[in-house]
This record gives C-alpha cells, structure tokens and sequence, in this order.
C-alpha cells in the first residue's frame, strides 16, 4: 500500500517570502504521479502542481515548484513570493500511474502573514 | 459552470436517519470518486464508481454506507441510520475514463454532513 506523510502540520510565512512544504511517499512501484492540492477555507479542492514520476525536470506553476527526489522519495512543494492568497491546507497526494484512487497526506496549514 | 457539482452543501440529520449526497461529474468525465474529510484530517479515498458499476469500494465502512452511479443521473452516496461520528465534509470528484491518462482528479466543493 503506499502512504503519504506530510510532517509540518503548520508552517507560516512573511508575504514576497519563499516558503517550502515537504512531503514523502512510500511506494514499491516506479510508475505514479504526485500532486499538490490547496485547500482554502471555502474547502475547495484546488490543484496547484503535478508531477509525473517518469520525468527527472521538476514541475513548475508560476511561483510554485517542486523538488522531487524519486530516490528519497521526497516531493516538497515551494512557493515563491508568497502571498495573502496562498493562505490555504496543503495537501500532498499520489497515485499510481495504473492505480483507481488519490492517497492524500494529512496536510499542513499555511499562514501567510501580512 | 462544467465543474463537479455536488448538492447539498450543507446537510443537518438527527441519530438515525439517512444522508444522501448526490455528485454530478464534469462534462465527459464517467469516473466518480468519494472521499471523506473528518474535521483536522485529510482526504481518505471511500469508492471509485463507473456508470452502473462500482470499480473499487475498498475505503467504505462496511455498513451502512452504499454508493451508486446510475446510467442516468447523479453518482449518490448513500449513509442509513447515521451517527456523530459520521459529521465530516465529503467530497466527490470526477476524471476522465481511466485515471491513468492524467492522474488528476476534479473536486467538488464538497457536501458537509451534521449529526446531531
């Protein structure tokens, strides 16, 4: 079964800060994808990155970005510029490439302060 | 709006009666996932439906919590004699046939059930 662990359960930024959220998986399989969902509190669920497990290039969104580390297993999020907006739950999630369903992370609640 | 669309936002049951959520996937998409939010918690995956099939039930409590996804109509999630700890935000989401094109799932804005 794969697992996702997203250790900050709340991190905070200054607004214009960089701030980077981690998140690592466990998985026997080489074939997946991660993602990066937000949150806010209209509880949407808002996709912000993805990246296919194939691909060594790190996915890039605007002032979002990711390390991905297939070795450690590792899949950090960072956000540039941060802004009022990006106030929001972070969720980390990953699915096989062949698989039926998301398994997200428990998430970590991002503060952006003015 | 082509969106996932789920209804309604907000639901108020007592001990005992039945919930039902209803889903309706985007525009093309045939594939309808549920997921459950506890509050403080992330997603946990219940099912995966196809028209008239259900592909994977493996996240659902065993009872009294059924799921359809009818040739006609929205994907229903059903919840009989419900309890306190059944409160929680549940989400829909739609893909296209085949999660495996892209791996992305389409949410909902989620439906919010309170049990008194």
């Amino acid at each position: 079964a794969q697992t996702v662990t997203q250790s900050q359960p709340e991190m905070s930024v200054q607004e214009a800060e960089t701030v980077t959220l981690s998140c690592t998986y466990d998985t026997s399989e080489s074939n997946y994808y991660l993602f990066w969902y937000k949150q806010p509190p209209s509880r949407q669920m808002i996709l912000v990155i993805r990246q296919e497990a194939y691909k060594q290039q790190n996915a890039t969104e605007n002032r979002f970005s990711v390390n991905f580390q297939k070795a450690a297993k590792s899949f950090s999020l960072k956000i540039s510029d941060s802004q009022l907006g990006d106030t929001a739950m972070y969720f980390c999630a990953f699915s096989l490439t062949s698989g039926s369903r998301l398994t997200f992370g428990e998430g970590t609640q991002l503060t952006v302060n003015p | 709006n082509a969106g996932v669309m789920q209804n309604p936002r907000h639901l108020v049951r007592r001990r005992g009666q039945e919930a039902r959520l209803r889903c309706s996937p985007m525009k093309g998409h045939s594939h309808v996932y549920w997921y459950r939010q506890l509050p403080e918690e992330g997603l946990k995956f219940m099912v995966y439906l196809q028209k008239e099939n259900i592909i994977d039930e493996s996240g659902m409590p065993k009872e009294r919590f059924s799921a359809e996804f009818p040739k006609e109509g929205p994907s229903i999630l059903r919840i009989q004699q419900v309890v306190r700890g059944d409160s929680a935000a549940y989400f829909c989401a739609s893909s296209l046939p085949g999660l495996a094109q892209t791996g992305e799932l389409f949410f909902g804005e989620g439906s919010r059930l309170t049990v008194l």
